[in-house]
C-alpha cells in the first residue's frame, strides 16, 4: 500500500523568510497530493493539492510542487507570519484505491 | 452547509466499556474516512466508507473495532471494551468523490480511564 514519508518533523523560521517541506510517496499509481494544515486543538484544513498531471501550483504565498519520476512533492511557504505556524501534513491518494495517506506531519514554529 | 460534524467532541469511558464515536458527513457526501491521532502524532488511516459498503479497512485493529455508514444516519466507528491505548482523537473526513477535498470534522476525543 502507499506510504507517505515527511521531513522535517519540525522547522523553525524567522518571520518573513521560506519554508520547505518535502515528502516522498512509494505508490506510482498515486495522482492526488493535498496539503493540510492543522492548528492546536483543530480539525486538518486543506490549503492547497496538486495532481499528477501538473508539475507547480501557487496560491499566494502557498505554492506545492511535485515530482513524479522521482516520487516526491513539496510545500513552499514564502514571507512567513506568525499565523503559519502549526503542524502541516501532506498526503497521497490514488484513484483505485482513494483512500488518503498523510505523512507523519511537519510543526512549523514562525519566530518574531 | 453546516460541514463535517462529529459527536461528542469528547468521551471518557472506563476499560472495558463501549465507545461510538458518531460522523455526519457534509450535505451530498457519500464518502467517509476515519482517522486515529496520538498527541503529537500523524493522522492514521483506519477506514473508507461508502454508504452501505466498508471500502478499505486495512487500518482498523481486526478486534474490537467496527464501522458502518447506514443508508440513513451518521457513520459509527465502534470500540468495543476499550483499553487505555485507544486513548486518542479520532477525526472523521467526508468528500463527494474520491480523490478530492476530504473535509474533516472536529474531532472526538476519547479518553480512557
Amino acid at each position: 500500500g502507499e506510504n507517505v514519508e515527511q521531513h522535517p518533523s519540525t522547522l523553525s523560521v524567522q518571520e518573513g523568510d521560506s519554508a520547505v517541506i518535502k515528502c516522498t510517496y512509494s505508490d506510482s499509481a498515486s495522482n492526488y497530493f493535498p496539503w493540510y494544515k492543522q492548528e492546536l486543538g483543530k480539525r486538518p484544513q486543506l490549503i492547497i493539492d496538486i495532481r499528477s498531471n501538473v508539475g507547480e501550483k501557487k496560491d499566494q504565498r502557498i505554492a506545492v510542487t511535485l515530482n513524479k519520476t522521482a516520487k516526491h512533492f513539496s510545500l513552499h511557504i514564502t514571507e512567513t507570519q506568525p499565523e503559519d505556524s502549526a503542524v502541516y501534513f501532506c498526503a497521497a491518494s490514488d484513484s483505485s484505491a482513494s483512500k488518503i495517506i498523510f505523512g507523519s506531519g511537519t510543526r512549523l514554529s514562525i519566530r518574531p | 452547509n453546516a460541514g463535517v460534524m462529529q459527536n461528542p467532541r469528547h468521551l471518557v469511558r472506563r476499560r472495558g466499556q463501549e465507545a461510538r464515536l458518531r460522523c455526519s458527513p457534509m450535505k451530498g457526501h457519500s464518502h467517509v474516512y476515519w482517522y486515529r491521532q496520538l498527541p503529537e502524532e500523524g493522522l492514521k488511516f483506519m477506514v473508507y466508507l461508502q454508504k452501505e459498503n466498508i471500502i478499505d479497512e486495512s487500518g482498523m485493529p481486526k478486534e474490537r473495532f467496527s464501522a458502518e455508514f447506514p443508508k440513513e444516519g451518521p457513520s459509527i466507528l465502534r470500540i468495543q471494551q476499550v483499553v487505555r491505548g485507544d486513548s486518542a482523537a479520532y477525526f472523521c473526513a467526508s468528500s463527494d468523490v474520491p480523490n478530492t477535498e476530504a473535509f474533516f470534522g472536529q474531532g472526538t476525543r476519547l479518553t480512557v480511564v
